[in-house]
């Protein structure tokens, strides 16, 4: 149980262009979702955490303009990278909680961002 | 802030080896503690946890004990097999890990097991 679908796993885009990615938590209702990024041999790095119904929290140095999230329902969290650039070519992740407390995150399988 | 301290990798062991893996932390109050696996092409899933000190993790043969005393959270394996391959993530919750708080995740360490 507590599995969270993200999607896209991958994908390509030009310079300038937008991308949405989305999280979608299968069997429970996440009421919070974290949106991490991770650079190639870097940690992952807390990005926004959203939650359901109301607006984002964004970590210090992220761009809350570039990087929109929407959680508009308990299954549902979307992160919009805005006019990207190639600097924004990362591995995204969205997590949620688990439920119980202390019981941990379920992660997504993590997007592959590459902006050409 | 928080922030986790975990060995650089690749870290190469044959089979049936002992596996250590170091992990440090600083954070204020009482965090909860983490280990995750991350396997090619999956994302990441939790192996144990720890929520207060002396607190050992177990899972799947690995375990964790949480050192208050020297703020660490080293993983162990007394014999790691091939498919233990997998990148293995320290990470800290600031409370009980009740989901308030994103976690704070060291840098990762890639494991590799040789037959």
């Amino acid at each position: 149980g507590a599995v969270v679908s993200q999607h896209p796993s991958w994908v390509i885009c030009k310079s300038g262009t937008s991308v949405k990615i989305e999280c979608r938590s299968l069997d429970f209702q996440a009421t919070t979702m974290f949106w991490y990024r991770q650079f190639p041999k870097q940690s992952l790095m807390l990005m926004a955490t959203s939650n359901e119904g109301s607006k984002a929290t964004y970590e210090q140095g992220v761009e809350k303009d570039k990087f929109l999230i929407n959680h508009a329902s308990l299954t549902l969290s979307t992160l919009t990278v805005t006019s990207a650039h190639p600097e924004d070519s990362s591995f995204y992740i969205c997590s949620a909680p688990r439920g119980q407390k202390g019981y941990g995150y379920t992660f997504g399988s993590g997007t592959r961002l590459t902006v050409v | 802030g928080n922030s986790v301290t975990q060995m650089e990798g690749p870290v190469t062991l044959s089979e049936e080896a002992f596996l250590t893996i170091n992990c440090t932390y600083t954070a204020t109050g009482y965090p909860s503690l983490f280990w995750y696996v991350q396997y090619p092409g999956e994302g990441l899933q939790l192996l144990l946890k720890a929520t207060k000190a002396d607190d050992k993790g177990s899972n799947k043969g690995f375990e964790a004990t949480y050192r208050k005393e020297t703020t660490s959270f080293h993983l162990e394996k007394g014999s790691v097999q091939v498919s233990d391959s997998a990148v293995y993530f320290c990470a800290l919750s600031p409370n009980s890990g009740g989901g308030a708080d994103g976690l704070t995740f060291g840098k990762g360490t890639h494991l590799i097991i040789q037959p």
